[in-house]
């Protein structure tokens, strides 16, 4: 399976401030998804990352809070933009790649950010 | 309303002990996969199941779907404390749908 890393792994911010959360794949992957995990929940799809055009949001995530990047197939970036201390989650990329009998999602270790 | 629901929400077992968590659909699903996340770490892929009644096993794990493929069932035996964490299922009502997750059952094995 691919493997995935996240930049940063953690970070402490400012209300108001906004971090650029990076995604490297070691291979090419068509896929790419965002997910927030807020403490305690389970995962819940922000965006699917499309290479060349826009991103593909899903209801209650807006471009202008959220934008992403996806300029070729191993790599992808997602801004949480004007934070506040309701974006407090770890944020987590995930590629969709062909298993032995339909296709199969995997995760990076995520990235935790903490608003204050 | 939640697509997919898992049972029990918390559990908290002593080492040696077996145990079965659920995942529990009204909806068919195309396929169903386990995920274990552990605390400061992503979901990692535990099994992919595809077909009605099919069980797999990995080590002291067995995971079922079941015979509608509604549903799906993981047993771990002889519980250590390394099984600690959440455990996600996920699934697909068709290859093209976005994958759907449950909101997990979270595993504490005390030595």
């Amino acid at each position: 399976s691919a493997v995935i890393s996240q930049k940063p792994s953690r970070d402490i911010c400012q209300r108001g401030t906004s971090l650029t959360i990076q995604c490297q794949v070691d291979s090419q992957v068509t896929m790419m998804f965002w997910y927030r995990q807020q403490p305690g929940q389970s995962l819940t799809l922000i965006a699917t990352a499309n290479q060349g055009s826009e991103a593909t949001y899903e209801s209650g995530f807006v471009i202008d809070k959220f934008p992403i990047s996806r300029p070729n197939l191993t790599f992808s970036t997602l801004t949480v933009s004007n934070m506040s201390p309701e974006d407090s989650s770890i944020y987590l990329c995930s590629v969709e790649e062909p298993g032995q009998t339909t296709y199969e999602q995997y995760f990076g270790p995520g990235t935790r950010l903490t608003v204050t | 309303t939640q697509l997919l629901e898992q049972s029990p929400q918390f559990l908290s077992i002593q080492e040696g002990e077996n145990l079965t968590v659920y995942c529990n659909s009204s909806s068919v699903f195309s396929s169903l996969q386990w995920y274990r996340q552990e605390p400061g770490e992503g979901p990692v892929l535990l099994v992919t199941v595809v077909t009605g009644g099919e069980v797999k096993k990995l080590k002291r794990l067995t995971f079922q779907f079941g015979d509608a493929r509604k549903d799906s069932s993981l047993h771990i035996t002889a519980a250590q404390p390394g099984d600690t964490g959440l455990y996600l299922c996920a699934a697909k009502k068709t290859s093209y749908d976005k994958v759907i997750f449950g909101p997990g059952t979270s595993l504490s094995v005390i030595p």
